[in-house]
């Protein structure tokens, strides 16, 4: 069975810029959540969608967005981007009970 | 509140247990999780634990609920080099739906 699949690994971004980050979870998980890792603030949810609807979002300005396909595949979207964005992007899927699989995620580097 | 805590470190020598240890405050959560997260990778899940449970054994690791104080630990057995890692507590929150309040992480270092 293939893991939650991140892409793209990496990436460099300039200020200001906006950034579309992709997430494919495992088949037949519907669920797929996403999280910030920074060394300052350590792991911190962003927002989880199931079905295609936004369920829970986590405190974060409105710049970050998300979205999830019929197919389950969810991107997430930044905005404008700040230097405090920097951070590594883990994205989970999950059947619904019990475990959360993650990604190897994507480090986003603004510059 | 919302609130996990864990050391920042632990040094064991290798063919030791390590115990790894987790408090958490909101009493209503559901799970509790252990991920593993080695230099430049994703995490990876250990294991997980219903609150209705008290302990769960898998291979080398055993993990031990005390709902009463709030406090989760987690004890790997004969710990090897390839288990230096950061190791994350998390909680499911029983608010909401699906979401993980995670722990700051303790770094296991495994020495000769």
């Amino acid at each position: 069975k293939a893991g939650v699949t991140q892409t793209p690994r990496y990436l460099i971004k300039t200020r200001g810029q906006q950034v579309t980050l992709s997430c494919s979870p495992i088949s037949g998980h519907r669920s797929v959540s996403w999280y910030q890792q920074t060394p300052g603030q350590g792991l911190q949810f962003l927002f989880e969608y199931f079905s295609e609807t936004q369920r829970n979002k986590g405190n974060f300005p409105g710049r970050f967005s998300g979205r999830q396909f019929s197919n389950s595949r969810s991107e997430m979207n930044v905005s404008t981007l700040e230097l405090g964005d920097s951070a590594l992007y883990l994205c989970a899927s999950s059947a619904g009970q019990g475990g959360y699989t993650f990604g190897s995620g994507t480090r986003l580097t603004v510059v | 509140g919302e609130d996990v805590e864990q050391s920042l470190f632990l040094s064991v020598r290798e063919g030791d247990s390590s115990v790894i240890n987790c408090t958490y405050t909101d009493s209503s959560s559901t799970y509790l999780y252990w991920y593993k997260q080695e230099p430049g990778a994703g995490l990876q899940l250990l294991t997980y634990i219903f609150s209705n449970m008290d302990m769960k054994q898998d291979q080398r690791l055993t993990v031990l609920l005390n709902k009463k104080d709030k406090h989760l630990s987690l004890r790997i057995a004969d710990t090897q080099t390839g288990d230096s890692a950061i190791y994350f507590c998390a909680e499911r929150n029983s608010g909401g739906y699906n979401k993980l309040i995670f722990g700051a992480g303790t770094r296991l270092a495994v020495h000769p």
